[in-house]
């Protein structure tokens, strides 16, 4: 079965620090990359996504992420991360096959000023 | 432009009373999806309308589980009756699927946040 894995759980960071956030997916067909934050008490936002083309794509907020196929991965990453940063971040990934959205388990950003 | 409108927000009830949820998907999406969230977990699809048809309910439990979109537009979904472990939030999700290989974008409302006693 598809299942995207977030290896991150809790990260807790310092403002200014640099941010990678790791997802990893086990299809392998092509697919749909997409990230989402949720900012305490608010609903589920899109960061960016990846359909086709550049596999470097960047989203708000000066997050980016890069597709690496042969890895099957979809970091997330921001080179100086902001105390607003605090946030959950969920990777997510569709398959053309299923077209069904599967999750991530998430990964819950803390940073301190 | 609005976005997904979803209530109640939360809604607390004992075991084996019936519950339901409502959504408004964002005005000329066609497609709306159910997922339930459980506490630290992310999203889990329940099922998916393209217009007023449920084209994907596999994972929705249909002994007690139900859900309708008559007239393709918004959308209900009941639980009857409640079980403990149906403690979560449910959210509710648009997307305009123009078909075809082109990847669509869903876009959440705030969920309802389900507490059963």
């Amino acid at each position: 079965a598809q299942s995207v894995s977030q290896h991150n759980h809790h990260v807790i960071l310092s403002e200014a620090a640099s941010l990678e956030l790791g997802c990893n997916y086990s299809y392998g067909g092509t697919v749909n990359l997409f990230w989402y934050v949720q900012y305490p008490g608010q609903h589920l936002q899109l960061l960016l996504k990846y359909f086709s083309g550049d596999p470097l794509v960047k989203g708000i907020k000066g997050f980016e992420a890069e597709f690496i196929k042969s890895k099957f991965s979809f970091n997330l990453r921001k080179p100086s991360v902001q105390w607003s940063d605090t946030a959950e971040y969920f990777c997510a990934v569709k398959s053309y096959n299923t077209d069904k959205l599967i999750f991530g388990t998430g990964t819950r950003l803390q940073v301190f000023p | 432009e609005a976005g997904v409108v979803q209530s109640p927000r939360y809604k607390i009830i004992e075991k084996k009373q019936p519950v339901a949820f409502w959504c408004n998907p964002i005005s000329g999406h066609n497609t709306l999806y159910w997922y339930r969230q459980n506490l630290g977990q992310g999203p889990e699809l329940l099922i998916r309308y393209e217009n007023e048809e449920a084209v994907d309910d596999s994972q929705l439990p249909k002994d007690r589980f139900s859900a309708e979109r008559l007239k393709g537009v918004d959308s209900t979904l009941k639980i009857q009756p409640a079980e403990l472990g149906d403690s979560a939030v449910y959210l509710c999700a648009s997307s305009l699927d123009l078909g075809g290989l082109a990847g669509t974008e869903q876009f959440f409302g705030p969920g309802t946040r389900l507490t059963v006693l």
